[in-house]
């Protein structure tokens, strides 16, 4: 079943503004990680925020995670029509041959 | 980020044949590696957990002589649809998982594309 659980489900932004994705989960993870996928592509490993962590960047992006609320929230600033994408949130739970539980993804839509 | 190669990028096939994918890790030794099957507008779903040199690992519902899972190899993993039919038209996606010190990440091959006429 799936344990991430992203919103919105689709977003429509103006080039050059920030989008903001939101990601809930209910079990104790080990991290928690982002992907994009273009259309008709695999994924695409953006970025990974351990249990610890509260912040993490990678150039235009920034990802947030609360644990006490099991919930991340990935940012990307000033958004490009290239950002074009479906961005999945996945977790990595405890145990030594986890695997990854994605969500259901967030359609982005940047209007050049 | 790691290169995941997955072949071929397309199949068509006729009803009752059997499709071959195969998934490599290009530039690390996966022990590991996923298939997953998505259907349009959907997320992953987890068909199975492929182990090198052991029996993979199937997820609930899924039909192991159905999807047939071989890894021989730390760099690659094949997934055989068998019988195919109409149904099993999706997009077939492989991942390898790698291990790092802040954790597992998986890099993903850029998916299979089945069409079963």
């Amino acid at each position: 079943s799936q344990q991430g659980e992203e919103d919105p489900q689709a977003l429509s932004i103006q080039e050059g503004e920030n989008a903001t994705m939101n990601c809930s989960y209910k079990t104790s993870i080990n991290n928690l990680q982002w992907y994009r996928q273009n259309s008709g592509r695999g994924l695409v490993h953006l970025i990974l925020i351990r249990s610890n962590e509260r912040e993490k960047h990678s150039g235009r992006l920034r990802v947030t995670l609360d644990t006490s609320k099991k919930s991340s929230s990935l940012l990307i600033t000033a958004s490009r029509a290239a950002d074009t994408a479906s961005y999945f949130c996945a977790t990595d739970g405890t145990g030594a041959n986890s695997k990854l539980t994605f969500g259901k993804g967030i359609t982005l839509s940047v209007r050049p | 980020g790691a290169v995941v190669s997955q072949h071929p990028s397309w199949v068509i096939c006729k009803s009752g044949t059997s499709v071959k994918i195969e998934c490599r890790s290009l530039d690390f030794q996966a022990t590991t590696m996923f298939w997953y099957r998505q259907f349009p507008k959907q997320s992953l779903m987890l068909m199975a957990t492929s182990n090198e040199g052991s029996k993979a690992t199937y997820e609930q519902g899924v039909e192991k002589d159905k999807f047939l899972i071989n890894h021989a190899s730390l760099t690659l993993s094949t997934l055989t649809v068998t019988s195919a039919h109409p149904e099993d038209s999706s997009f077939y996606i492989c991942s390898a998982r790698w291990t790092s010190g802040r954790g597992n990440i998986q890099y993903f091959g850029a998916g299979t594309r089945l069409s079963v006429l």
